[in-house]
């Protein structure tokens, strides 16, 4: 099965309101990472978070080992939030980093 | 520091016809990584550098796809036959170390097979 999913799939707000994503997964790892892609972007790393809480901005990641999850907080969206957030894991013992499907990010204005 | 380059940024190939596609990581990373990136798959792992050294290629199709990495400075995924199927935004990543820090993308190869 998915080692990594991520939820809700998709996510309309209007600007102003705050977003929770969430990252699942199966297996344990070593490292937990968030990225952002614009459409037709690059990935651009939001964080390196192998556990606990960090901030930057507006953003809030929390990772929970032992519960297996990592969400990623966005305050007071704005337009520009617009895009795809993915998680990525870095798995133990394996040489790989792998990602979930991503959450598709509509912020209207 | 101008990042991980890819070239080209787009390719197009008419099916059957060879492709290679060229990644030059951040100077001083030592992991290297190509995933492949479509709609409906997501981004795939394919196979990862450490220290030039082929680490696991468990994501590459195995008859028509190969990476090589000769040198610190570049690594090339080369796609013999190229099929339809195989369009899709290939990506190079690169970090310090493998399992402790940051990935960093380059912008992608995009790839469309006629």
């Amino acid at each position: 099965g998915q080692q990594v999913q991520q939820s809700p799939a998709s996510l309309v707000l209007q600007e102003g309101e705050n977003a929770e994503l969430q990252c699942n997964f199966s297996t344990s790892l070593n490292s937990m990472q968030w990225f952002y892609q614009r459409p037709g972007g690059s990935l651009v790393s939001l964080f390196y978070n192998p556990s606990g809480t960090k901030h930057s901005g507006r953003l809030t990641s929390t990772t929970v080992i032992k519960e297996r999850r990592s969400s990623l907080h966005i305050s007071s969206s704005q337009t520009t939030d617009s895009g795809t957030y993915l998680c990525a894991l870095d798995i133990t013992n394996a040489y790989k980093v792998i990602f979930g499907k991503g959450t598709h990010l509509h912020v209207l204005p | 520091n101008a990042g991980v380059i890819q070239t080209p940024r787009h390719k197009v190939t008419g099916k059957g016809q060879e492709a290679t596609l060229w990644c030059e990581p951040i100077s001083g990373h030592s992991a290297v990584f190509w995933y492949r990136q479509t709609i409906v798959q997501g981004l795939e792992f394919l196979t990862y550098f450490r220290n030039q050294a082929p680490i696991d290629d468990s994501g590459m199709p195995k008859e028509r796809f190969s990476a090589q990495m000769p040198n610190q400075s570049h690594s090339t995924l080369k796609i013999q036959s190229t099929q339809p199927q195989d369009s899709a935004v290939y990506l190079c990543a690169s970090s310090l170390d493998w399992g402790v820090n940051t990935l960093y993308f380059g912008a992608g190869t995009r790839l469309s097979v006629l």
